[in-house]
Formats: C-alpha cells, structure tokens, sequence
C-alpha cells in the first residue's frame, strides 16, 4: 500500500501568515489522485482539494493545493482564525486508500 | 443536501458483532461508490472499506479483511458495515462517506458524523 508521510507534524503560526504542508508518497500517486481534509475538533473531516489541486465546492481561493508523483503540497495563502485545524492528505489512486497522519496547524 | 447519517455503534465485547448503518438521502444513493473511514480516540483516519455503486467493486483495509463485511441496498438508501470478531483496536468513530460517481477511484467528498464503537471487556 502506499504510505503517506506528511510534514511538519505541528505547524505554529498566526493568523494573516503563510501555512506551507507537505504530504510524501511512498510511490508515486496514480493521475495525481490525492485530496486534502481539513478536520476541526468534535466535527467530521471536510473536503478541501482533489485532483492534487482543484479546490472543492465552497472552499475559499486562499486554500491551494499542488504537486505530482509523490511529493504534494497544500497552502493556506492567508491563515483565517477558522483554519486552525488538522489537515489530512490522502491517496485514492491505489486501494486501499491511505491517509497521512495529519499536520495540526495551531495558533501561535 | 446531501445527508449521510450513521448509526449502530455502541459498546460490545471482544469477539462479538456489530452491524452499523448508514442512511444516505440528498442525492442519487445507487449511482456513487461509499466508504467506510475510521478514526481512534486521538489518532488519524484510516479508510476501512468501500463498496462501488453497482456493488462490482467491493474492498477491505488488511486490517479487517476476513472479519469486516460491507454492503449496500440502494432500494433503501442504505450502506452497512456488519463487523465480526471485533478486537479492542477497533474502537473507533466509524464514518460513512460518499465516494466516486460511476468511479471506484475517488475522493470522499461528504462525510456523516459518525458513530462511536467500543469494544471492551
């Protein structure tokens, strides 16, 4: 199965700033198929990028996502006091489908 | 609106069964794949099964292959996830998810909110 390994485990920063995540595979990702979800607290995880970089309905243009192969990023241009949160990565190119262990933004 | 409502969970000893449901509505339930995605007190997701809109494609994650059985009956707008031999790692918040149109390969692009499986003695 293909692994993801995302980086860095904990990002700090404050909200208007920059927030860079990156998402490795193992091998690489069939057609760059690989999504990222936002999860808050108590709530299920939402869809914010599929396709590696085309947004999902409703998500604002400051979420970004990017790459191919095995190496994939998602940005958030302008950091939103509701965008603090856990970000997962996932692969559905290959079953099964995995997900990485998460990147927790949190306020600094 | 797309509404994907979970229910089943509870408390069950090791080695027991369980069998959780999901009630799709909002949308046309026999033409998408769904999943079934977990997630440990604390911990990360992990896909479970799927199952594809005509039921061609059926897949389990290694760790419940043998034990885990999904399905589907779309006269109901239902999916099912009957869970045999359960360990206590597999307590767990249990997620129904929307999959691919017409598509095996998919993202899951609606979630329930879950129900909560403890197994424990």
């Amino acid at each position: 199965e293909i692994v993801l390994t995302q980086s860095p485990g904990t990002l700090s920063l404050s909200p208007g700033e920059r927030a860079t995540l990156s998402c490795r595979a193992s091998e690489s990702v069939s057609s760059n198929s690989l999504a990222w979800y936002q999860q808050k607290p108590g709530q299920a995880p939402r869809l914010l990028i599929f396709g590696a970089s085309s947004r999902a309905t409703g998500i604002p243009d400051r979420f970004g996502g990017s790459g191919s192969g095995t190496d994939f990023t998602l940005a958030i241009s302008r950091l939103e006091p509701e965008d603090f949160a856990v970000y997962y990565c996932q692969q559905y190119g290959s079953s099964p489908w995995t997900f990485g262990q998460g990147t927790k933004v949190e306020i600094k | 609106e797309v509404q994907l409502v979970e229910s089943g969970g509870g408390l069950v000893q090791p080695g027991r069964s369980l069998r959780l449901s999901c009630a799709a509505s909002g949308f046309t339930f026999d033409d998408y794949g769904m999943h079934w995605v977990r997630q440990a007190p604390g911990k990360g997701l992990e896909w479970v099964s799927g199952i594809s809109w005509n039921r061609g494609t059926i897949g389990y994650a290694a760790s419940v292959k043998g034990r885990f059985t999904i399905s589907r009956d779309n006269a109901k707008n239902s999916l099912y996830l009957q869970m045999n031999s359960l360990r206590a790692d597999d307590t767990a918040l249990y997620y129904c998810a929307r999959g691919g149109l017409y598509s095996w390969e998919n993202y899951f692009d609606y979630w329930g909110q879950g129900t909560l499986v403890t197994v424990s003695s």
